[in-house]
Protein backbone atom coordinates (compact mmCIF):
# COMPACT_ATOMS: atom_id res chain seq x y z
CA UNK A 1 0.00 0.00 0.00
CA UNK A 2 0.52 3.81 -0.28
CA UNK A 3 3.28 4.81 2.47
CA UNK A 4 2.66 8.04 3.87
CA UNK A 5 4.47 9.57 6.60
CA UNK A 6 3.67 12.33 9.24
CA UNK A 7 5.45 14.68 11.75
CA UNK A 8 5.57 15.20 14.07
CA UNK A 9 5.33 11.69 15.96
CA UNK A 10 4.36 13.45 19.25
CA UNK A 11 3.45 17.02 20.08
CA UNK A 12 3.41 18.26 24.01
CA UNK A 13 1.10 21.92 23.55
CA UNK A 14 -0.11 23.65 26.18
CA UNK A 15 -4.04 24.10 26.73
CA UNK A 16 -4.84 27.13 24.28
CA UNK A 17 -1.78 27.11 22.06
CA UNK A 18 -1.90 25.69 18.21
CA UNK A 19 -1.22 22.46 17.04
CA UNK A 20 -0.32 20.81 13.62
CA UNK A 21 0.47 18.06 12.20
CA UNK A 22 1.52 17.19 8.79
CA UNK A 23 0.79 14.22 6.46
CA UNK A 24 3.68 13.79 3.67
CA UNK A 25 4.02 11.25 0.58
CA UNK A 26 6.33 10.59 -2.41
CA UNK A 27 3.63 10.02 -4.84
CA UNK A 28 0.40 12.46 -5.89
CA UNK A 29 -2.61 11.27 -3.94
CA UNK A 30 -5.97 10.97 -5.14
CA UNK A 31 -7.58 11.70 -1.79
CA UNK A 32 -6.59 11.79 1.58
CA UNK A 33 -8.86 11.05 5.00
CA UNK A 34 -8.59 12.08 8.66
CA UNK A 35 -8.85 10.37 11.74
CA UNK A 36 -8.32 10.74 15.43
CA UNK A 37 -7.82 7.94 18.14
CA UNK A 38 -8.62 8.26 21.66
CA UNK A 39 -6.32 6.71 24.12
CA UNK A 40 -8.14 3.25 24.27
CA UNK A 41 -10.42 4.27 21.59
CA UNK A 42 -11.46 3.45 17.93
CA UNK A 43 -10.10 5.61 14.55
CA UNK A 44 -13.46 7.78 14.09
CA UNK A 45 -13.32 9.89 11.02
CA UNK A 46 -12.98 13.62 10.85
CA UNK A 47 -12.60 14.72 7.17
CA UNK A 48 -11.76 13.37 3.31
CA UNK A 49 -9.88 15.87 0.81
CA UNK A 50 -10.08 15.20 -2.80
CA UNK A 51 -9.41 18.28 -4.55
CA UNK A 52 -5.53 19.96 -5.02
CA UNK A 53 -5.28 23.21 -2.74
CA UNK A 54 -8.61 21.98 -0.49
CA UNK A 55 -9.47 23.17 2.39
CA UNK A 56 -11.76 22.61 5.08
CA UNK A 57 -12.41 23.56 8.53
CA UNK A 58 -14.59 21.88 11.70
CA UNK A 59 -15.34 23.95 14.52
CA UNK A 60 -10.98 24.90 15.49
CA UNK A 61 -9.89 21.89 12.77
CA UNK A 62 -8.60 22.83 9.48
CA UNK A 63 -7.63 20.56 7.37
CA UNK A 64 -5.48 21.87 3.74
CA UNK A 65 -4.49 19.45 1.21
CA UNK A 66 -1.36 20.58 -0.65
CA UNK A 67 -1.40 22.05 -4.32
CA UNK A 68 0.50 19.17 -5.89
CA UNK A 69 -1.53 16.30 -3.53
CA UNK A 70 0.96 15.03 -2.55
CA UNK A 71 0.92 16.35 1.13
CA UNK A 72 -1.83 17.24 3.79
CA UNK A 73 -2.02 19.31 7.22
CA UNK A 74 -4.43 19.32 9.90
CA UNK A 75 -4.22 22.47 12.05
CA UNK A 76 -6.11 23.06 15.66
CA UNK A 77 -6.85 26.51 17.08
CA UNK A 78 -6.47 26.59 20.93
CA UNK A 79 -6.16 23.14 22.19
CA UNK A 80 -8.23 21.59 24.65
CA UNK A 81 -8.04 18.73 26.65
CA UNK A 82 -10.40 17.07 24.75
CA UNK A 83 -8.36 17.11 21.70
CA UNK A 84 -5.94 14.83 23.21
CA UNK A 85 -5.55 11.98 21.15
CA UNK A 86 -3.73 10.03 17.81
CA UNK A 87 -4.40 11.90 14.65
CA UNK A 88 -3.81 9.43 11.32
CA UNK A 89 -4.08 10.66 7.80
CA UNK A 90 -5.00 7.70 5.56
CA UNK A 91 -4.34 7.27 1.43
CA UNK A 92 -7.71 5.82 -0.16
CA UNK A 93 -9.06 4.92 3.56
CA UNK A 94 -7.68 2.01 3.63
CA UNK A 95 -3.57 2.75 4.45
CA UNK A 96 -2.92 4.67 7.30
CA UNK A 97 -0.11 7.36 8.46
CA UNK A 98 2.41 6.74 11.25
CA UNK A 99 0.27 8.69 13.51
CA UNK A 100 1.03 12.27 15.70
CA UNK A 101 0.01 11.59 19.12
CA UNK A 102 -1.33 14.82 20.67
CA UNK A 103 -0.69 15.58 25.03
CA UNK A 104 -2.27 18.98 26.05
CA UNK A 105 -1.51 19.76 29.23
CA UNK A 106 -4.01 21.90 31.44
CA UNK B 1 -27.91 3.45 13.85
CA UNK B 2 -23.90 4.09 13.14
CA UNK B 3 -22.19 1.51 14.92
CA UNK B 4 -20.33 -1.48 14.34
CA UNK B 5 -20.25 -3.79 16.67
CA UNK B 6 -17.05 -6.21 17.63
CA UNK B 7 -17.01 -9.59 19.90
CA UNK B 8 -15.44 -10.35 22.11
CA UNK B 9 -14.16 -7.10 23.65
CA UNK B 10 -11.26 -9.41 24.87
CA UNK B 11 -9.84 -13.07 23.65
CA UNK B 12 -6.79 -14.76 25.35
CA UNK B 13 -5.18 -18.13 22.92
CA UNK B 14 -3.14 -20.67 23.06
CA UNK B 15 -1.24 -21.10 19.89
CA UNK B 16 -2.82 -24.00 19.22
CA UNK B 17 -6.41 -23.21 19.77
CA UNK B 18 -8.91 -22.04 16.60
CA UNK B 19 -10.94 -19.09 17.75
CA UNK B 20 -13.26 -16.68 15.90
CA UNK B 21 -13.94 -12.72 16.20
CA UNK B 22 -17.22 -11.60 14.63
CA UNK B 23 -18.06 -8.51 13.43
CA UNK B 24 -21.72 -6.34 12.94
CA UNK B 25 -23.41 -3.61 11.11
CA UNK B 26 -26.44 -2.61 10.45
CA UNK B 27 -26.32 0.60 8.67
CA UNK B 28 -26.45 -1.10 5.08
CA UNK B 29 -23.05 -0.72 4.06
CA UNK B 30 -21.48 -3.28 1.78
CA UNK B 31 -17.79 -2.82 2.21
CA UNK B 32 -16.58 -4.19 5.65
CA UNK B 33 -12.57 -4.38 6.69
CA UNK B 34 -10.19 -5.90 9.07
CA UNK B 35 -7.44 -3.85 10.47
CA UNK B 36 -4.64 -5.53 12.63
CA UNK B 37 -2.99 -2.54 15.30
CA UNK B 38 -0.55 -2.83 17.49
CA UNK B 39 0.21 -0.72 20.55
CA UNK B 40 1.22 3.23 18.93
CA UNK B 41 1.25 2.18 15.26
CA UNK B 42 -1.29 2.69 13.02
CA UNK B 43 -4.09 0.51 11.61
CA UNK B 44 -2.95 -1.77 9.33
CA UNK B 45 -5.41 -3.29 6.70
CA UNK B 46 -5.71 -6.93 6.45
CA UNK B 47 -9.21 -7.45 4.37
CA UNK B 48 -11.44 -5.69 2.34
CA UNK B 49 -15.16 -7.50 1.55
CA UNK B 50 -17.20 -5.68 -0.96
CA UNK B 51 -20.73 -6.94 -1.64
CA UNK B 52 -19.78 -9.96 0.63
CA UNK B 53 -16.77 -10.73 -1.98
CA UNK B 54 -13.07 -10.46 -0.65
CA UNK B 55 -11.28 -7.92 -3.10
CA UNK B 56 -8.35 -7.43 -1.02
CA UNK B 57 -6.11 -9.63 1.07
CA UNK B 58 -3.04 -7.90 2.31
CA UNK B 59 -0.62 -11.06 1.94
CA UNK B 60 -2.02 -11.92 5.58
CA UNK B 61 -1.21 -15.26 6.45
CA UNK B 62 -3.56 -18.08 6.39
CA UNK B 63 -3.27 -18.85 10.06
CA UNK B 64 -6.15 -15.21 9.92
CA UNK B 65 -9.26 -16.33 7.68
CA UNK B 66 -11.90 -14.04 6.63
CA UNK B 67 -15.74 -14.77 6.02
CA UNK B 68 -18.70 -12.39 5.40
CA UNK B 69 -21.18 -14.66 5.45
CA UNK B 70 -23.87 -11.62 4.59
CA UNK B 71 -23.71 -8.10 4.30
CA UNK B 72 -24.04 -7.15 8.08
CA UNK B 73 -21.56 -10.00 9.55
CA UNK B 74 -17.73 -10.59 9.33
CA UNK B 75 -16.29 -12.71 10.61
CA UNK B 76 -11.96 -13.45 11.54
CA UNK B 77 -11.74 -17.23 12.07
CA UNK B 78 -7.90 -17.66 14.13
CA UNK B 79 -6.22 -20.70 13.93
CA UNK B 80 -2.30 -21.47 15.33
CA UNK B 81 -1.94 -17.89 15.86
CA UNK B 82 1.53 -16.70 16.82
CA UNK B 83 2.88 -14.64 20.02
CA UNK B 84 3.47 -11.69 17.50
CA UNK B 85 -0.11 -11.76 16.65
CA UNK B 86 -1.28 -10.33 19.74
CA UNK B 87 -2.73 -6.99 18.87
CA UNK B 88 -6.20 -5.23 18.55
CA UNK B 89 -8.46 -6.61 16.06
CA UNK B 90 -10.62 -3.80 14.65
CA UNK B 91 -13.71 -3.83 12.07
CA UNK B 92 -14.87 -1.23 10.41
CA UNK B 93 -17.38 -0.91 7.78
CA UNK B 94 -18.26 2.01 4.85
CA UNK B 95 -21.11 2.57 2.21
CA UNK B 96 -19.28 1.15 -0.80
CA UNK B 97 -15.43 0.28 -1.56
CA UNK B 98 -13.50 3.02 -3.31
CA UNK B 99 -16.97 4.98 -3.60
CA UNK B 100 -17.65 8.39 -3.27
CA UNK B 101 -18.16 8.32 0.15
CA UNK B 102 -15.08 7.18 2.17
CA UNK B 103 -15.73 7.33 5.47
CA UNK B 104 -15.19 4.19 7.78
CA UNK B 105 -16.86 3.36 11.17
CA UNK B 106 -15.01 1.58 12.94
CA UNK B 107 -16.05 -0.89 15.90
CA UNK B 108 -14.19 -0.80 19.85
CA UNK B 109 -12.10 -3.96 18.79
CA UNK B 110 -11.00 -7.29 19.80
CA UNK B 111 -7.93 -7.28 22.19
CA UNK B 112 -6.41 -10.60 21.32
CA UNK B 113 -3.65 -11.88 23.17
CA UNK B 114 -1.88 -14.96 21.70
CA UNK B 115 0.09 -17.43 24.69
Amino acid sequence: GQQVMQIPQYQHVQEGEDFTTYCNSSTTLSNIQWYKQRPGGHPVFLIQLVKSGEVKKQKRLTFQFGEAKKNSSLHITATQTTDVGTYFCAVDNLFFGTGTRLTVIP
Amino acid sequence: DTEVTQTPKHLVMGMTNKKSLKCEQHMGHRAMYWYKQKAKKPPELMFVYSYEKLSINESVPSRFSPECPNSSLLNLHLHALQPEDSALYLCASSQVFRGETYEQYFGPGTRLTVT
